[in-house]
């Protein structure tokens, strides 16, 4: 367990709302991720922060922004959610140290209706 | 380009049997590799991982893994699967430093009872 929440765990909304979801840990892991999973496209990197303020896009980023204003936190923001954006979100760290493996939180179920 | 290929998208086995999930990789460097599972409506746990040393890496949940750099593969492998074991199952690879993991699409196990 890398002390990593996600919140909220379920949402639902509609076509062009804004949503934030938010990616919370305890153990100042330099690296933070935000990954979609999607039936028959496995997990897609949709943005990254390798530190406060630090970001760069993964292979899915269009529709999505982030923001880290804080170690600890890394937020996830549709804009104007769209029905595509409909999607199980997983935030992740990554340690550091020989392996830099990453470790997940238990992921947001978003509907976009 | 950089990819993991797991060719398997769904596996069947019975309860005791042995099991092998594939994953072939393509990358110039010599790449860590992670193998995860993910059960129905959790998040991703780490099985196992290797970077160098020995080939025949050992995970958790009595899982193994075994790298052959001149098959760019890195199956896993069971000796006797239970039927908590049914789960999808993910190979990635670390790039750019493992800043970033490439996934495979994953691989749906059933354990028949």
């Amino acid at each position: 367990d890398a002390g990593i929440t996600q919140s909220p765990r379920h949402k639902v909304t509609e076509t062009g709302t804004p949503v934030t979801l938010r990616c919370h840990q305890t153990e100042n892991h330099r690296y933070m991720y935000w990954y979609r999973q999607d039936p028959g496209h496995g997990l897609r990197l949709i943005h990254y922060s390798y530190g406060v303020k630090d970001t760069d896009k993964g292979e899915v980023s269009d529709g999505y922004s982030v923001s880290r204003s804080k170690t600890e936190d890394f937020l996830l923001t549709l804009e104007s959610a769209t029905s595509s954006q409909t999607s199980v979100y997983f935030c992740a760290i990554r340690t550091s140290g020989e392996y830099n493996e990453q470790f997940f939180g238990p992921g947001t179920r978003l509907t976009v209706l | 380009a950089q990819s993991v290929t797991q060719p398997d998208i769904h596996i069947t086995v019975s309860e005791g049997a042995s099991l092998e999930l594939r994953c072939n990789y393509s990358y110039g460097a010599t790449p860590y590799l992670f193998w995860y599972v993910q059960s129905p409506g959790q998040g991703l746990q780490l099985l196992l991982k290797y970077f160098s040393g020995d080939t025949l890496v050992q995970g958790i949940k009595g899982f193994e893994a075994e790298f052959k750099r001149s098959q760019s593969s890195f199956n896993l492998r069971k000796p006797s699967v239970h039927w908590s074991d049914a789960a999808e199952y993910f190979c990635a690879v670390g790039a750019g430093n493992n800043r970033k993991l490439i996934w495979g699409l994953g691989t749906s196990l059933a354990v028949n009872p």
